[in-house]
């Protein structure tokens, strides 16, 4: 599997957009890039995943670059309730259902 | 719906003694994952089930660990003489898909393990 990096952590303002980075440069044309995101002490929760294109949906945006070597998780506006650690994870479709959360980026949302 | 369900949420037991922890899957959903979450770090993977199926263990620390899921939807885990080393949050997850297709986990809010 190709591993991801993220930075351990970064903070943003409420109402702004988090911009949130991964880089997976070793990433195979049919590995998908997923995240996940962990609130304090609750599991894990899916926030979306992609394999080329851009995908967005009610949670959050993930620009996937054409390299597909780095994507970037945007939280349109982030709020306090969206304080929590953020995994970028990299999945093989067939055959491949172990998430390997790694560190994650610590993500604290500051009013 | 009801999301994935974990009991007990907190556990505190004795070094040496032995601790089930249980998980009820989203109704339906074929396949079920463990994970243990050490303090501080992301959570790796234990075990997974397709059905009653264990089809991959790779992740059991040792065999004092064991799942099971005999009928193919409540799930349990089983630890025999625990030690300090076990503490951690265990967490359970389904999903709706098999292999093939990437899908989404969807995770219960975890057991909290203490070993004293």
């Amino acid at each position: 599997d190709a591993k991801t990096t993220q930075p351990p952590s970064m903070d943003c303002a409420e109402g702004r957009a988090a911009n949130l980075p991964c880089n997976h440069s070793t990433i195979s044309g049919n590995e998908y890039v997923y995240w996940y995101r962990q609130i304090h002490s609750q599991g894990p929760q899916y926030i979306i995943h992609g394999l080329k294109n851009n995908e967005t949906n009610e949670m959050a945006s993930l620009i996937i670059t054409e390299d597909r070597k780095s994507s970037t998780l945007i939280l349109p506006h982030a709020t306090l309730r969206d304080t929590a650690v953020y995994y970028c994870i990299v999945l093989f479709s067939a055959n491949d259902y172990k998430l390997s959360f790694g560190a994650g980026t610590t993500v604290t949302v500051r009013a | 719906g009801a999301g994935v369900s974990q009991s007990p949420r907190y556990k505190v037991a004795k070094r040496g003694q032995d601790v089930a922890l249980r998980c009820d899957p989203i109704s339906g959903h074929v396949s079920l994952f463990w994970y243990q979450q050490a303090l501080g770090q992301g959570p790796e993977f234990l075990t997974y089930f397709q059905n009653e199926a264990q089809l991959d263990k790779s992740g059991l620390p040792s065999d004092r660990f064991f799942a099971e899921r005999p009928e193919g939807s409540v799930s349990t885990l089983k630890i025999q003489r625990t030690q300090q080393e076990d503490s951690a949050v265990y967490l359970c997850a389904s999903s709706d898909l098999g292999t093939g297709d990437p899908y989404e986990q969807y995770f219960g809010p975890g057991t909290r393990l203490t070993v004293t």
